[in-house]
């Protein structure tokens, strides 16, 4: 595609509830990364997949947090049993190879999460 | 341990530069990168300094000194359209993030 897409871009559920977001990375890009952002602040990195393999899944808060990618494309973020703290804006950004800084990341519009 | 510091407000008004510092610090270190986000919108890329010295791109130039762990980007010519925030970042392979820097112009 053009671009990084994201979806739901809004997404209201109530606290204990699972929740799926996903992301369509640009066509060809090896890379997809996963960050969450709170209002106001800077990026906090959750996961990073390289092709279907996550070499990095430092970055998830806790065992209710997940994501997978599937065929090298489409990846998706599910967070179990949601939690008000949960609530922020979710990222999805993907690269051609991988090389962190030294490439651009092209990022999605982001899914914002509200957990009443 | 690994972070990025930098100013978390910067006022300037239009038509002048503006300097926004980061420093780092981290245990390993593949170069500095830049974003630009608007309130609201999804962080956009602006420059990358693997080396040190000066990179310019149009209105806005990065610069890089490893050995003081120390960047910043410089925006001349300030317009209004350039209001948004301004994120540093390193990595190996993901980018960690500085928290931010808001930028004020005012006309």
């Amino acid at each position: 595609g053009a671009g990084v897409s994201q979806s739901p871009s809004n997404k209201v559920t109530e606290k204990g509830k699972d929740v799926e977001l996903r992301c369509d990375p640009i066509s060809g890009h090896t890379a997809l990364y996963w960050y969450r952002q709170s209002l106001g602040q800077g990026l906090e990195f959750l996961i990073y997949f390289q092709g279907n393999s996550a070499p990095d899944k430092s970055g998830l808060p806790s065992d209710r947090f997940s994501a997978e990618r599937t065929g090298g494309s489409v990846s998706t973020l599910t967070i179990q049993r949601t939690q008000q703290e949960d609530s922020a804006v979710y990222l999805c950004a993907s690269s051609l190879r991988g090389g962190g800084a030294r490439e651009t990341q092209y990022f999605g519009p982001g899914t914002r999460l509200l957990v009443l | 341990g690994q972070s990025l510091e930098q100013p978390s407000e910067v006022t300037a008004v239009e038509g002048a530069i503006v300097q926004i510092n980061c420093t780092y610090q981290t245990s390993g270190f593949y170069g500095l990168s830049w974003y630009q986000q608007h309130d609201g919108g999804a962080p956009t890329f602006l420059s990358y300094n693997a080396l040190d010295g000066l990179e310019e791109t149009g209105r806005f130039s990065s610069f890089l000194s490893r050995s003081d762990s120390y960047g910043y980007l410089l925006l001349q010519e300030l317009q209004m359209k350039d209001s948004a925030s301004y994120f540093c970042a390193y990595s190996n392979y993901q980018l960690i993030w500085g928290a931010g820097t808001k930028l004020i112009i005012k006309p």
